[in-house]
């Protein structure tokens, strides 16, 4: 069975502080793909990332960064010099490989930022 | 293009009642999915098509049904409301292993 860990349920930090958002999943999979999901206020689920379990490389977009690491079956989600638009639940998400795309999801973790 | 649209946006229902809640995408998807949200919780799959005419359980199917006569509509439907439905409930739609498409949602309440 898969599961993904978010166990963080809220944080809070001062505007243009990084936070980092935890995120550990379980799956006997040897192909996976891994998402990050942004649900603001307004309620609406955005996508901001999928990788695969073949792809360990890190990656940067602007200010949102994402470590990857098999070895501690983590996908982290560091927001930099973070900003008042950032404040949202942010879930993690867990599917299997081509042919099984049903998401599992974390509990979310729920991001405010202080202006 | 609309992407996932979903009527309606709220709901009231009374115990035991029925309805359906409707679900169109416009962009030839043919994996669609019925997740709830509940409070402070993660999403949940209901059920899930990969094509028109195919349909599966997901996590959580007990008092829901769903069909899909076309690519483009997945209604969901339920039968005899109880106050546990009462939830946030997700449309999506992806072609694969790549990101899947949510709509605005509907939130219902069972009294």
């Amino acid at each position: 069975a898969q599961k993904v860990t978010q166990a963080q349920t809220e944080i809070s930090v001062v505007e243009k502080e990084d936070v980092t958002l935890d995120c550990v999943y379980e799956t006997r999979d040897t192909t996976y793909y891994l998402f990050w999901y942004k649900q603001p206020p307004s309620g609406e689920l955005v996508f901001l990332i999928r990788r695969n379990s073949f792809d360990e490389q890190n990656e940067i977009s602007g200010r949102y960064s994402w470590n990857f690491q098999k070895s501690t079956s983590s996908f982290n989600f560091t927001i930099t010099a973070s900003q008042v638009v950032d404040s949202a639940v942010y879930f993690c998400a867990l599917s299997r490989g081509f042919g099984n795309e049903k998401l599992t999801f974390g509990t979310g973790t729920r991001l405010t930022i202080i202006p | 293009n609309a992407g996932v649209t979903q009527t309606p946006k709220f709901r009231i229902l009374k115990i035991g009642q029925s309805m359906t809640l409707q679900c169109t995408q416009d962009m030839n998807h043919n994996y669609m999915y019925w997740y709830r949200q509940d409070p402070g919780m993660g999403l949940k799959l209901i059920y899930y098509s990969v094509g028109a005419g195919i349909t599966d359980k997901g996590e959580v199917p007990n008092g829901y049904n769903v069909s899909r006569s076309t690519t483009e509509d997945f209604p969901l439907r339920l039968e005899l409301a109880a106050p546990s439905q009462t939830s946030v409930y997700f449309c999506a739609s992806s072609k694969g292993n790549i990101e899947q498409f949510f709509g605005p949602g509907t939130r219902l309440t069972v009294l």
